[in-house]
């Protein structure tokens, strides 16, 4: 099984709201990642977990809050974002504690809009 | 600056004829090389990747690439282009802690 899966596909929330993405994966990667990608752009690192560590932080804003509860799970907490954080917001993970050397396998994204 | 170059925003093919995407990246030393696919609304596909060792990969769906040291290249080919192949293709690098993606180069094939 080489699957991530996020949850919701599609959320539309408003500029005062309080939403999660959700992101699982089986595969006992010790590795998850979060991306940002605009329309028509790539994928922008946002946060990297590893070990359950968040290890790296792209000078995300504080609206964005990510959270790793367990191996498998990796959230991430929105508030008060603004109608520009409309984006697709992928999760990924990998095997190894090297995370960027290592084979990133992506998740089909959460499509954003705030209103 | 480094970077990752990606020369073709938008490719047309025919089906059934060649297809080549460029890469080029400016690093000072070799990274780590992938290829991935985005179907549109989708997620990421990996299509192949270079560590090390034979500078011709294979990957899944048909594609190769082929590293080339001297241009700084890292073109991704398939011979036979399907009416399925249709998407988004990235090439990204590894220089060191990090994945970069290039710009994309989006391909259309023409039945």
């Amino acid at each position: 099984d080489t699957e991530v899966t996020q949850t919701p596909k599609h959320l539309v929330m408003g500029m005062t709201n309080k939403k999660s993405l959700k992101c699982e994966q089986h595969m006992g990667h010790r590795a998850m990642y979060w991306y940002k990608q605009k329309a028509k752009k790539p994928p922008e690192l946002m946060f990297v977990y590893s070990y359950e560590k968040l290890s790296i932080n792209e000078s995300v804003p504080s609206r964005f809050s990510p959270e790793c509860p367990n191996s498998s799970l990796l959230n991430l907490h929105l508030h008060a974002l603004q109608p520009e954080d409309s984006a697709l917001y992928l999760c990924a993970s990998s095997q190894d504690p090297r995370p960027f050397q290592e084979t990133q396998y992506f998740g089909p994204g959460t499509r954003l809009l705030v209103l | 600056a480094q970077s990752v170059t990606q020369p073709d925003i938008h490719i047309t093919v025919s089906e059934g004829a060649s297809l080549e995407l460029r890469c080029n990246y400016s690093y000072g030393a070799t990274p780590y090389l992938f290829w991935y696919v985005q179907s549109p609304g989708q997620g990421l596909q990996l299509l192949l990747k270079y560590f090390s060792g034979d500078t011709l990969v294979q990957g899944i769906k048909g594609f190769e690439a082929e590293f080339k040291r001297s241009q700084s290249s890292f073109n991704l080919r398939k011979p036979s282009v399907h009416w399925s192949d249709a998407a988004e293709y990235f090439c990204a690098v590894v220089p060191t802690d990090k994945l970069i993606f290039g710009t994309g180069t989006r391909l259309q094939v023409f039945p």
